[in-house]
C-alpha cells in the first residue's frame, strides 16, 4: 500500500514563510503534486515535481528529493488568503493516472 | 470552473436507500475520478474511469459502483447507503497529457 505523511496543522503570521513537508512510501513513484483547498471549496492544483529540485511558481515553491522519498511545499510572504488545507499527492506510475493523497495540512495565517 | 459540475450539491438520505451522484464535464477529458473526503483522511479514490465503459476500482470501492456511458458523464451509485458513507464526494477529471486533475465543487451526502 501507499503512505504519505504530512503535518496536520501549521500556524504562522502574515508575511512569514511556511514549509509543509511530505514523506511518501509507495510501490512506485512518478511524480509529486500539491493541491490547495479552501474551506468548503474544491481542491485546486498548485504544482508538480517529477524530477529532483525546486520548482517556483510565484510565492509558492515545491521541492522534491526522490532519493529521500521527500518533498515540501514552501509558502512565502504569507497572506490571509493562504489559510487553507494543502495536500501532497503521489502518482505512482507513468501509465497510471491515479493519485494517492496525503491527509492534508491545515495552514492558518494570523494577522 | 464550469468545466466540471456535480449534482446534487447536497443530499440527505436514509440508510438502505440507493443514491446516485452525477459528475458532468464539458472538456472531453478521458480520465474521470470519484473521491470521498473525510476529516483526517484527505481524498480517497473510490473508482475511476479511463474512457467510456472503462472503469476500475480505487482504494475504497466497497459499497460503490460507477458507470460511464458517455465521455461527459460519470455516475457514482451507492446501492444501499450506510451511515459510514456520509461524506463529501468530489469528482475530478484529467488527461494523459497532464499531471493535473481538475475537481468539481463536491457533493455533501448525509446518510441518516
Amino acid at each position: 500500500g501507499q503512505s504519505l505523511e504530512q503535518p496536520s496543522e501549521v500556524t504562522a503570521v502574515e508575511g512569514a514563510i511556511v514549509q509543509i513537508n511530505c514523506t511518501y512510501q509507495t510501490s512506485g513513484f512518478y511524480g509529486l503534486s500539491w493541491y490547495q483547498q479552501h474551506d468548503g471549496g474544491a481542491p485546486t492544483f498548485l504544482s508538480y515535481n517529477a524530477l529532483d529540485g525546486l520548482e517556483e511558481t510565484g510565492r509558492f515553491s515545491s521541492f522534491l528529493s526522490r532519493s529521500d522519498s521527500y518533498g515540501y511545499l514552501l509558502l512565502q510572504e504569507l497572506q490571509m488568503k493562504d489559510s487553507a488545507s494543502y495536500f501532497c499527492a503521489v502518482r505512482e506510475e507513468a501509465n497510471d493516472y491515479k493519485l494517492s493523497f496525503g491527509a492534508g495540512t491545515t495552514v492558518t495565517v494570523r494577522a | 470552473d464550469a468545466g466540471i459540475t456535480q449534482s446534487p450539491r447536497h443530499k440527505v438520505t436514509e440508510t438502505g436507500t440507493p443514491v446516485t451522484l452525477r459528475c458532468h464535464q464539458t472538456e472531453n477529458h478521458r480520465y474521470m475520478y470519484w473521491y470521498r473526503q473525510d476529516p483526517g483522511h484527505g481524498l480517497r479514490l473510490i473508482h475511476y474511469s479511463y474512457g467510456v465503459k472503462d472503469t476500475d476500482k480505487g482504494e475504497v470501492s466497497d459499497g460503490y459502483s460507477v458507470s460511464r456511458s458517455k465521455t461527459e458523464d460519470f455516475l457514482l451509485t451507492l446501492e444501499s447507503a450506510t451511515s459510514s458513507q456520509t461524506s463529501v464526494y468530489f469528482c475530478a477529471m484529467g488527461t494523459p497529457l497532464s499531471y493535473e486533475q481538475y475537481f468539481g465543487p463536491g457533493t455533501r451526502l448525509t446518510v441518516t
